[in-house]
């Protein structure tokens, strides 16, 4: 089955400086990929996503690049603020597949103001 | 503010207990999740219901017994937890044809004394 990696588990940055979390998976069949914030005492939120016949996309401050061939997916967010301390989970799946997602182990990111 | 709501927000219960925990969607999917939460890890999927039917059943113990009343109900009714079922139980929602897109609850907090 499939299996998602995410790296690193925690990550620290200054306020404005740029954040950077990589995952890989494994199943070649998956074809979607999420991001997901959860804020402290929160459900999870879907930021930005991206499909396999896209090899980027960006939204504000947030970007995710895809590389097929070599099965990784990155979030990057520039500019970061202190709003942006939360823990992300990158996630796959097979989209109209079935409804399994699976999510890697989840980055906590602290940015210091 | 999340479009799915979850009720209660914490619940303490001892091992004899029977409670439920609740969730409600108003988006017209036809998909619903349970999801199972331990802290500083990735949510991990129990149940999934499709047109109010079963779909996914992750080997969950029969202490937990889910139930769809309807299109826009979840519940998940607790019998004879265990401390380790302790967690933040995640409710989930998404379209069928499933676009990927998970829409989460802010979860219910149980603990289990």
């Amino acid at each position: 089955g499939e299996n998602v990696e995410q790296h690193p588990s925690t990550l620290s940055v200054q306020e404005g400086d740029s954040a950077v979390i990589k995952c890989t998976y494994s199943d070649s069949a998956s074809n979607y990929f999420p991001w997901y914030k959860q804020e402290l005492g929160k459900g999870p939120q879907l930021i930005i996503d991206i499909r396999s016949n896209v090899g980027e996309k960006k939204d504000q401050r947030i970007a995710v690049t895809l590389n097929k061939t070599a099965k990784h997916f990155s979030l990057h967010i520039t500019e970061t603020q202190p709003e942006d301390s939360a823990v992300y989970f990158c996630a796959a799946s097979k989209g109209t597949g079935g409804f399994k997602t699976i999510f890697g182990a989840g980055t906590r990111l602290f940015v210091k103001a | 503010d999340t479009e799915v709501t979850q009720t209660p927000k914490h619940l303490v219960m001892g091992m004899t207990n029977k409670k439920s925990l609740k969730c409600e969607q108003h988006m017209g999917h036809r998909a619903m999740y349970w999801y199972k939460q331990k802290a500083k890890k990735p949510p991990e999927l129990m149940f999934v219901y499709s047109y109010e039917k079963l779909s996914i059943n992750e080997s969950v113990p029969s202490r937990f017994s889910p139930e769809c009343p309807n299109s826009s109900l979840l519940n998940l009714h607790l019998h004879a937890l265990q401390p380790e079922d302790s967690a933040l139980y995640l409710c989930a929602s998404s379209e069928i044809p499933n676009t990927g897109e998970l829409f989460f609850g802010e979860g219910s907090r149980l603990t289990v004394l």
